[in-house]
């Protein structure tokens, strides 16, 4: 029974470069959720993503960053033209029960480090 | 703007002793509490939900929850080296729509052998 994957766990990019990072869910679950953690920081909500819908991505930066969850196929958070200040973990989470947002599992996050 | 506060800690607590970890919320319409423990470079581990005023216990792990005084704490009993983690306090708001939990920035707990 395979919890949430995230790949790759560690990426490094240079800035202006794209960051893609991939996370497939608990078999089950067809909410996910991405977070952000910077060090010494609490996690903080991006996006809410159901299988090809954006929910609620009141989180997400405006520019560079968007997400998707496909019909088939891992959900992708994608940084385009990276900076610095984008180094951090993300984190994705899934869960069967929706918008109650109850009961999240945690992958094991992508450490994204630009240079 | 919702918020969740914790003490950045670190808390020392002796092997053996009772760990309090505290967290306060700033949402009167929260209605769902959560603590996620993470150990460093991990991802977090729900172990203990809450919704009603009062105790509830599992294990060693008690959390305790207040909402007129907007306030949830974790108590970890007979602690041990390995409960030695950064933990999370979550909070969800009822109609809140679909945005995620929020986070505390975590209380880091030492338990000293």
């Amino acid at each position: 029974n395979a919890g949430v994957m995230q790949n790759p766990r560690h990426l490094v990019r240079r800035r202006g470069q794209e960051a893609r990072l991939r996370c497939s869910p608990m078999k089950g679950h067809s909410h996910v959720y991405w977070y952000r953690q910077l060090p010494e920081e609490g996690l903080k909500f991006m996006v809410y993503l159901q299988k090809e819908n954006i929910i609620d991505e009141s989180g997400m930066p405006k520019e560079r960053f968007s997400a998707e969850f496909p019909k088939e196929g891992p959900s992708i958070l994608r940084i385009q033209q990276v900076v610095r200040g984008d180094s951090a973990a993300y984190f994705c989470a899934s869960s069967p029960y929706g918008a109650t947002n109850e009961k999240l599992f945690f992958g094991s996050g992508t450490q994204l480090s630009v240079l | 703007q919702k918020e969740v506060e914790q003490n950045s800690g670190p808390l020392s607590v002796p092997e053996g002793a009772i760990a309090s970890l505290n967290c306060t919320y700033s949402d009167r319409g929260s209605q769902s509490f959560f603590w996620y423990r993470q150990y460093s470079g991990k991802s977090p581990e729900l172990i203990m939900s809450i919704y009603s005023n009062g105790d509830k216990e599992d294990g060693r792990f008690t959390a305790q929850l207040n909402k007129a005084s907007q306030y949830v704490s974790l108590l970890i009993r007979d602690s041990q080296p390995s409960d030695s983690a950064t933990y999370l306090c979550a909070v969800l708001t009822s109609g809140g729509g679909a945005d995620g939990l929020t986070f505390g920035k975590g209380t880091h707990l030492i338990i000293q052998p």
